[in-house]
């Protein structure tokens, strides 16, 4: 059974740096055409996809994020790891972290999602 | 790159069929067989119902369908049930090797 759950702060100063876990089971980042994604929803708007890390470590970037993000994985600890720098009011939102099917580039499971709120 | 277009919501009774659309450009929804569709209820993770175009995971009901024609992908949900009332987005793969979502459709059921 595959579960991902994501950790980090619930609160984040603007112009700070935002670092968010994913851990997970179920699964290892080491088999091929495994991969790890990050999605974030601010409060009730939709869905934005922020990257993702293959098992092969390449790793893909959102092209309106992508200077503000850096994803890393632990294959060891079964975590997955994303950093976004310079955090704004407007970042405020419910950070999902997500398996990739090994073919494709759907989703199937999905963590529980952390809300992160950026004020001072 | 933006935001596949879909409407910001549809509705139908139970029992009929709606379908909700997605609509991007040849550079990923045209482009690619890797569109998705995901399910999600208030406060709640979303939950992938259709991958590409029109496979469902294992124990998505049968009632949902997702298929495709040029640049525009559609989800048909037939048999509406109560429990079917979320919001529901598209996803598509891009020719820039990231994934776009849409702006997400809010279903009610009558």
């Amino acid at each position: 059974q595959i579960t991902l759950k994501e950790s980090g702060p619930t609160l984040v100063k603007p112009t700070q740096t935002l670092t968010l876990t994913c851990t997970f089971s179920g699964f290892s980042l080491s088999t091929s055409g495994v991969g790890v994604g990050w999605i974030r929803q601010p409060p009730g708007k939709a869905l934005e996809w922020l990257a993702l890390i293959y098992w092969d470590d390449d790793k893909r970037y959102s092209p309106s994020l992508k200077s503000r993000l850096t994803i890393t994985k632990d294959t060891s600890k079964n975590q997955v790891v994303l950093t976004m720098t310079n955090m704004d009011p407007v970042d405020t939102a419910t950070y999902y972290c997500a398996h990739r099917l090994p073919v494709g580039d759907a989703f199937d499971i999905w963590g529980q999602g952390t809300m992160v709120t950026v004020s001072s | 790159q933006s935001a596949l277009t879909q409407p910001a919501s549809v509705s139908g009774s139970p029992g009929q069929s709606i379908t909700i659309s997605c609509t991007g450009t040849s550079s990923d929804v045209g482009g690619y067989n890797y569109v998705s569709w995901y399910q999600q209820h208030p406060g709640k993770a979303p939950k992938l119902m259709i991958y590409d175009v029109s496979n469902r995971p294992s124990g998505v009901s049968n009632r949902f369908s997702g298929s495709k024609s040029g640049n525009t992908a559609s989800l048909t949900i037939s048999g509406l049930q109560a429990e079917d009332e979320a919001d529901y987005y598209c996803s598509s793969y891009t020719s820039s090797s990231f994934v776009v979502f849409g702006g997400g459709t809010k279903l009610t059921v009558l």
